[in-house]
């Protein structure tokens, strides 16, 4: 059974970058079969997908976030990793990386999701 | 970007007693291929939020029978046939038809 879990610095200063990573454990990043996606959720307000990537192909970024966002695979690690750039309070939340199957002519839901990692930015 | 409505934004439930929460976009989801892509997602207090629905009306593995998805282009509807206390939580739909991916609102469910 695949397991995500997110870890990173649990403070960032403003205008400083985020970063985190989601370790995948029970199943292999390298496959073509699933979107890995970073979601959040900020204090007071609901869900905002960030972006998504899948292995050896596409990366899709949320227009809000597209300047300062990347979304990269480490295949050697089996991990996927979230930069954002530049953050302000804005981007206090609780991130979330999940999984999202696909397969020829059908896309599922995000079926698999990590525990989520609080970043509070402040000075 | 797809805009995704859901109503009501809060809803005190009775245990026993069924539920009902409406999701609407002001696109419609429904893909070529015949799949409406729209997923329902419980946020429970304390943990990840979890996949309930996807492609509008097939339940996720694991999930209770009383969940359902229903609905098809701009209107859906998940209902829980009777509301058990574990229940409680924000739920929200996503639509997945095409990027930005986007959720609504959410609706705050709780127990009476």
């Amino acid at each position: 059974q695949v397991h995500l879990q997110e870890s990173g610095p649990g403070l960032v200063k403003p205008s400083e970058t985020l970063s985190l990573t989601c370790s995948v454990s029970g199943g292999s990043i390298k496959t073509t079969n699933y979107f890995w996606g970073w979601i959040r959720r900020s204090p007071g307000k609901g869900l905002e997908w960030i972006g998504s990537i899948v292995y050896r192909a596409n990366t899709y970024y949320h227009p809000s976030f597209k300047s300062r966002v990347t979304i990269a695979v480490d295949t050697s690690k089996n991990q996927v990793s979230l930069n954002l750039t530049s953050v302000t309070a804005a981007d206090t939340a609780i991130y979330y990386c999940a999984r999202r199957g696909r397969a020829i002519n059908v896309i599922y839901g995000f079926e698999v999701w990590g525990q989520g990692a609080k970043v509070t930015v402040s000075s | 970007d797809i805009v995704m409505t859901q109503s009501p934004p809060s809803l005190p439930v009775t245990p026993g007693e069924p539920a009902s929460i409406s999701c609407r976009s002001n696109q419609s989801l429904l893909h070529s291929n015949g799949n409406n892509y729209l997923d329902w997602y419980l946020h429970k207090p304390g943990q990840s939020p979890h996949l309930l629905i996807y492609l509008g009306s097939s339940r996720a593995p694991g999930v209770p029978d009383r969940f359902s998805g229903s609905g098809s282009g701009t209107d859906f509807t998940l209902k829980i046939s009777r509301v058990e206390a574990e229940d409680v939580g924000v739920y929200y739909c996503m639509q997945g038809l095409q990027t930005p991916l986007t959720f609504g609102g959410g609706t705050n469910v709780e127990i009476k």
